[in-house]
């Protein structure tokens, strides 16, 4: 079983749709990623959180450290958030540096 | 300012050869981290520099090493080549280390080996 694991692993909306993408871990973290990777490989780091909820524009991404889950929002879809987003997260106790990523979950927004 | 930049962008080897790839952080940026992603495994942590010094280093056998300068540029080397080498090399770069701030990736080498 994966340390992190992601779903889904595709989704596709239509534009205007609240999206969630959710990430679940099995190890203790001292730090949650949020990742968002563009055709092509440029990778664009979207979000660090460690508790609570943090927020970008259109995007939210919350944590809960109890139940080592963590989500990420799209409000308002748009075709140009057709990406993977991926989620990382650093093991507690682990060396510094030492990301564990998730396989990534793979959007479509259809216009 | 810049970003992170990678070179080259892209590069075909052949089994059994080696291979240095090269990475120039945002100005002002002291650490530097290697990742690989290959469609099986996705994103793997390689080893992450910091002023000269090796700080953290991933699970991959020691055929893969890397180096940092004094001006923060960073090289990492792969050895004899093997097929499951072939992926994208990602580096990125942030001020401090890799998860006190935000890292900013650079484009990826794709690295094929034949």
């Amino acid at each position: 079983k994966n340390e992190v694991e992601q779903s889904p692993q595709n989704l596709t909306a239509q534009e205007g749709e609240f999206i969630t993408i959710n990430c679940s871990y099995s190890v203790g973290i001292s730090a949650l990623h949020w990742l968002q990777q563009h055709p092509g490989g440029g990778i664009v780091s979207l979000f660090m959180l460690s508790s609570g909820k943090k927020k970008h524009g259109r995007l939210i991404a919350t944590i809960n450290i109890q139940e080592k889950h963590s989500s990420l929002h799209i409000t308002a879809s748009h075709p140009r958030d057709s990406a993977v987003y991926i989620c990382a997260v650093e093991n507690y106790g682990g060396s510094q540096g030492n990301l564990i990523f998730g396989k990534g979950t793979k959007l479509s927004v259809k216009p | 300012k810049a970003g992170v930049t990678q070179t080259p962008r892209y590069l075909i080897k052949t089994r059994g050869q080696q291979v240095t790839l090269s990475c120039s952080p945002i100005s002002g940026h002291r650490s530097v981290s290697w990742y690989q992603q290959t469609p099986g495994q996705g994103l793997q942590f390689l080893f992450e520099y910091f002023s000269e010094t090796q700080r953290n280093k991933g699970n991959f056998p020691g055929r893969f090493s890397g180096r940092q300068f004094s001006n923060s540029r960073s090289e990492m080397n792969v050895s004899t080549l093997e097929l499951g080498d072939s992926a994208l090399y990602l580096c990125a770069s942030s001020l401090d280390g890799a998860m006190a701030d935000t890292q900013y990736f650079g484009p990826g080498t794709r690295l094929t080996v034949l």
